[in-house]
């Protein structure tokens, strides 16, 4: 079992559309969850960090986090073609566990 | 701007060149990272500096040679590398809270793309 599952996608939304990604992780010792976003041939770049269960905001992205169910998401509203891009979820429980990684499309 | 910096950007060499990758981060944090991230996959751990403290994915071969001469900078050696070699390679920076389970994230720089011919 990884330590932290994503669904590969591709997932194709359409602009202006809310794009839904998710996230699963196993080590019920981690308290620390990031969201990162990485285009082609690029580095990732951080988009959200959540600690506490609950929602957290910031401009067109939320972050939601269930430590009961171990489950992660990030929303993407009014979403954008430059929003097209690879989402990783990152969490830490002793080290850093990645996610595969999600593939985002937004439709023009 | 990042505020972690890796030089090259690119590097080409041969199989039996010897190359450095460099990094150094302004954000007084004080553990750095190297992953290596080929296409399509999430980044793989290689070397963890913490309070210059080295911690090694076994898995790395020893053709890779991390270097940290203090808390802002962090080298990788290169040395007889193989083409499969070829890939991203990555510089991370991140606070270390020490509560557990805690952490802050991982700050990246904007990466070396590495080809071994």
């Amino acid at each position: 079992q990884k330590e932290v599952e994503q669904n590969s996608g591709p997932l194709s939304v359409p602009e202006g559309a809310i794009a839904s990604l998710n996230c699963t992780y196993s080590d019920r010792g981690s308290q620390s969850f990031f969201w990162y976003r990485q285009y082609s041939g690029k580095s990732p770049e951080l988009i959200m960090s959540i600690y506490s269960n609950g929602d957290k905001e910031d401009g067109r992205f939320t972050a939601q986090l269930n430590k009961a169910s171990q489950y992660v998401s990030l929303l993407i509203r009014d979403s954008q073609p430059s929003d097209s891009a690879t989402y990783l979820c990152v969490s830490f429980g002793n080290q850093f566990y990645f996610g595969t990684g999600t593939s985002l499309t937004v439709i023009p | 701007d990042t505020e972690v910096t890796q030089t090259p950007k690119h590097l080409v060499m041969g199989m039996t060149n010897k190359k450095s990758l460099k990094c150094e981060q302004h954000m007084g944090h004080r553990a750095m990272y190297w992953y290596k991230q080929k296409a399509k996959k999430p980044p793989e751990l290689m070397f963890v500096y913490s309070y210059e403290k080295l911690s090694i994915n076994e898995s790395v071969p020893s053709r890779f040679s991390p270097e940290c001469p203090n808390s802002s900078l962090l080298n990788l050696h290169l040395h007889a590398l193989q083409p499969e070699d070829s890939a991203l390679y990555l510089c991370a920076s991140s606070q270390v809270t020490g509560g557990a389970g805690y952490n802050s994230p991982l700050h990246f720089g904007n990466g070396t793309r590495l080809t071994v011919t």
